[in-house]
């Protein structure tokens, strides 16, 4: 039982497309987050939602944008593209801020080309 | 800026021995430490946290010291064993504000027979 499950694991793309990447908990959790690890290896917080907010880090591009049809799911759009966004995208989700203990999905793997 | 700093890349220990990782932070507004444990092509898990209010928190094997005045944390594995290698992650969130997680970069530690 994949209690935060991502799909795909591995997404090649051109520049300039736009991809979208599925993210499900089954834990009941009422909070989301999407972090990207770079090529350096650091995570970095890209979103954080629950059902009242979400909130952006404000060195997010506007070209990403979560979307979340329910409290069980938050998908990450991205827009136009680039070299850089190539990462790996991990979404968590928690309880409430649940003091900072959160469940981490396996990743997916983007590259643009 | 890194708020959450882990200067050891890596850090190599004999099995049976204590491995201890150090990490350090910037942000005064930190109220809770998170370490997490990476394994590769997988998401990072929550290992131990501690709260701001506590000096150390000990589960099993595992015990995290919190230094307040040094701004300083570290995680004691004791003894070590080979599945303890992985990446290990600092993390900490502040009391108010945004559910984000704020990783250092890991430390890779890997575990000698």
């Amino acid at each position: 039982d994949t209690a935060v499950s991502q799909t795909p694991k591995y997404l090649v793309t051109q520049m300039g497309n736009d991809k979208s990447i599925k993210c499900e908990q089954n834990l009941g959790h009422d909070t989301m987050y999407w972090y990207k690890q770079d090529s350096k290896k650091f995570l970095k917080i890209m979103f954080s939602y629950n059902n009242k907010e979400l909130i952006i880090n404000e060195t997010v591009p506007n070209r990403f944008s979560p979307k979340s049809p329910d409290k069980a799911h938050l998908n990450l759009h991205i827009n136009s593209l680039e070299l850089g966004d190539s990462a790996v995208y991990f979404c968590a989700s928690s309880q409430g801020r649940a003091e900072g203990e959160q469940y981490f999905g396996p990743g997916t793997r983007l590259t643009v080309t | 800026d890194q708020q959450v700093k882990q200067n050891s890349p890596s850090l190599s220990v004999q099995e049976g021995r204590i491995s201890i990782l150090n990490c350090d932070y910037t942000n005064s507004m930190f109220d809770y430490f998170l370490w997490y444990k990476k394994y590769p092509a997988e998401g990072p898990t929550f290992l131990i946290s501690i709260s701001s209010i506590k000096d150390k928190n000990e589960d099993g094997r595992f015990t995290v010291f919190l230094n307040k005045s040094a701004k300083h944390l570290s995680l004691h594995i004791v003894p070590s064993q080979p599945g303890d290698s992985a990446v290990y992650f600092c993390a900490a969130i502040p009391r108010w504000g945004a559910d984000g997680l704020t990783f250092g970069k890991g430390t890779h530690l890997i575990i000698q027979p």
